[in-house]
């Protein structure tokens, strides 16, 4: 079947401007999770959406990133005033429910590069 | 707090031969351990994981993961290295503290197979 989609695949950016970056989780999943691949930190947890209950923004670096998911299906992963530092990989999971033992399932990610 | 180490940045082996890449964890709790891979500009492909039961688990591609409790360590081997299975290794530890389950992930290891 169909696994994690992410658009764009490349994101190229100024430095100031706003990005958004999309994530299609597998169908039926109901626990969704960004992370951010870098060179200097690793892979860092961002945000996690659990059905309808509140996001976990807990690892979101700034005030400047946002994330919603809409219709308990795709999200969006929002950057503003984007800075040269947010240049990454952002990496989407999706997973069948929050259970520990669940699998996450990673989509290709976005390469973002901020000038 | 969940926490994984990789002591190995690059792991380098010949075709044919068996091959080990390291993991060691650190939990408060049950450890749900997962190992996933990376192939250049893809995102992270999951390969096993260790929930409970057996402490031999076997994954895709013909790898396999030890879970060692005395020794706090999971890691992953293959009889017998491919070209292909030259890729970047992440151990991954389930951070169950509250209620986002998310990944805690490693720092990754470079394996190399030489043909």
């Amino acid at each position: 079947g169909a696994g994690v989609s992410q658009s764009p695949s490349n994101k190229v950016t100024e430095k100031g401007k706003d990005v958004e970056l999309r994530c299609d989780p597998i169908s039926g999943h109901t626990a969704l999770y960004w992370y951010r691949q870098s060179l200097g930190q690793g892979l860092e947890f961002l945000i996690y959406f659990q059905g309808n209950s509140a996001p976990d923004k807990s690892g979101l670096p700034s005030d400047r990133f946002s994330a919603e998911r809409t219709g308990g299906s795709v999200s969006t992963l929002t950057i503003q005033r984007t800075q040269q530092e947010d240049s990454a990989v952002y990496l989407c999971a999706s997973s069948l429910s929050a259970v520990e033992r669940e699998t996450q399932y990673f989509g290709p990610g976005t390469r973002l590069l901020v000038l | 707090a969940q926490s994984v180490a990789q002591p190995e940045d690059q792991v380098n082996v010949a075709e044919g031969n068996p091959l080990t890449v390291k993991c060691t964890y650190s939990v408060s709790g049950n450890p749900y351990l997962f190992w996933y891979v990376q192939y250049p500009n893809r995102g992270l492909q999951f390969l096993l994981k260790y929930i409970t039961g057996d402490n031999l688990v076997k994954g895709s591609y013909g790898f396999e993961a030890e879970f060692n409790k005395s020794q706090t360590s999971f890691h992953l081997k293959k009889p017998s290295a491919l070209v292909s299975d030259s890729a970047l290794y992440f151990c991954a530890v389930r951070d169950y503290g509250g209620a986002t389950n998310k990944l805690i992930f490693g720092t990754g290891t470079l394996l190399a197979v030489q043909p």
